[in-house]
């Protein structure tokens, strides 16, 4: 089975521009969850979706933002970006939402660099 | 809130063992994992631990679990030099937007000192 991948790997934008992030998740996943990592903050949730809604989101402002297909491929966006957004976006997907236990898989992250 | 604590650095040498830890906040937590990251790489689930054990062990690590202290440790036994990565730990969250998604630590970066 392929794994998850998301597209770009690398981007680099200037300030108040925006971006969107692409993430295939495993075949047969339905849930997306999308990861924010910063040396200084370290790994937070951004959001999930699950069956083209999202289900949960973290404490992030509203500029980001995402979506779900319906073949569950997911894409997130950052709208007027700030140079506090430059960090590695990692997305996982799972086989479905919540549940006692459902594994994670990550992608390699798209490393986003704001200028 | 939900909070997740590890040390930062750990320098180990080669054939030694490695020792992380972590202590959660989140008494309620059904699952708490371990993930690796290498340079320029997304996480790699390494092992997970369910709430009503003490112990998993999954040939060269060991996972304990304190629940009474809310105390996870990851044991790497014959450390090599491809373990040096970043290793961080996770619970599920319960409460509010994070419910069900993954609360990381900061992760403690492992070094292996040939």
């Amino acid at each position: 089975k392929a794994g998850v991948t998301q597209t770009p790997r690398y981007l680099i934008k200037t300030r108040g521009q925006q971006v969107t992030l692409s993430c295939s998740p495993i075949s047969g996943h339905r849930s997306v969850s999308w990861y924010q990592q910063t040396p200084g903050q370290g790994l937070q949730f951004l959001f999930e979706y699950f069956s083209e809604t999202q289900r949960n989101k973290g404490n992030f402002p509203g500029r980001f933002s995402g979506r779900q297909f319906s073949n569950s491929r997911s894409e997130m966006n950052v709208s007027t970006l700030e140079l506090g957004d430059s960090a590695l976006y990692l997305c996982a997907s799972a086989p479905t939402s919540g549940g006692l236990y459902n594994e994670q898989f990550f992608g390699p992250g798209t490393r986003l660099t704001v200028l | 809130g939900e909070d997740v604590e590890q040390s930062l650095f750990l320098s180990v040498r080669e054939g030694d063992s490695s020792v992380i830890n972590c202590t959660y906040t989140d008494s309620s937590s059904t699952y708490l994992y371990w993930y690796k990251q290498e340079p320029g790489a997304g996480l790699q689930l390494l092992t997970y631990i369910f709430s009503n054990m003490d112990m998993k062990q999954d040939q060269r690590l060991t996972v304990l679990l304190n629940k009474k202290d809310k105390h996870l440790s990851l044991r790497i036994a014959d450390t090599q030099t491809g373990d040096s990565a970043i290793y961080f730990c996770a619970e599920r969250g319960n409460y509010g937007g994070s419910q069900g998604n993954l609360i990381f630590g900061k992760g403690t970066k492992l070094s292996v000192k040939p």
